[in-house]
């Protein structure tokens, strides 16, 4: 069963503006992760942030984690045609099995 | 700097038919895993391995069998292949477990007719 859960399912937007997405998830866990997934390619770690941790910045990307709602939100700044791809994030629980959700697919125009 | 290589790309076997999906990484990680992407579902675990000589099973292993002979290979095999393991098969691995990202390899497209 999966873990994260992502929202929304898809998102379209222009090039220059900000895309947020939302993930959720329903046990305790160790840290969260952001994959981006090019069509027809393998998945590209982004950002990973622990537990205790509540907010990270990576260049465009920042993350938020908030554990008391057990939710997670991944913000692209200034988004290009290049970032165009399905974002995923994953859980890890501390029981040798990571989770992902099932993606939002984002459509940046130029 | 290969990172992880996943052999072949694609394939169409008929059902019953068994196969072997090779995973090679160079970056003398301890752990990997193979996972299957179905639209709508994204990744799920099927078998895991923390060192050579170790395999464990993850969300999904019914009707996959693994192999860790060699600290940079990884080996799925199907035994007699259905058209429910039709899917995208991803190979990944990392250092250590926990808190450390993943690195994957661009997936092998099986179709079971």
């Amino acid at each position: 069963s999966q873990q994260g859960e992502e929202d929304p399912q898809a998102l379209s937007i222009q090039e220059g503006e900000n895309a947020t997405m939302n993930c959720s998830y329903k046990t305790s866990i160790n840290n969260l992760q952001w994959y981006r997934q090019n069509s027809g390619r393998g998945l590209v770690h982004l950002i990973l942030i622990r537990s205790n941790e509540r907010e990270k910045h990576s260049g465009r990307l920042r993350v938020t984690l908030d554990t008391s709602k057990k939710s997670s939100s991944l913000l692209i700044t200034a988004s290009r045609a290049a970032d165009t791809a399905s974002y995923f994030c994953a859980t890890d629980a501390n029981n040798n099995d990571m989770r992902f959700g099932a993606g939002t697919r984002l459509t940046v125009k130029p | 700097n290969a990172g992880v290589t996943q052999t072949p790309k694609f394939r169409v076997l008929k059902t019953g038919q068994s196969m072997t999906l090779l995973c090679a990484q160079d970056m003398n990680h301890e752990y990997m895993y193979w996972y299957r992407q179905d639209p709508g579902m994204g990744l799920r675990l099927i078998h895991y391995s923390v060192g050579e000589g170790t395999t464990a099973k993850g969300e999904v292993p019914d009707g996959y069998n693994v192999s860790r002979l060699k600290k940079q290979n990884f080996l799925l095999g199907l035994e007699s292949a259905a058209p429910s393991q039709t899917s995208v098969y991803f190979c990944a691995s990392n250092r250590r477990w926990g808190n450390q990202p993943q690195h994957f390899g661009d997936g092998t497209r099986l179709s079971i007719l």
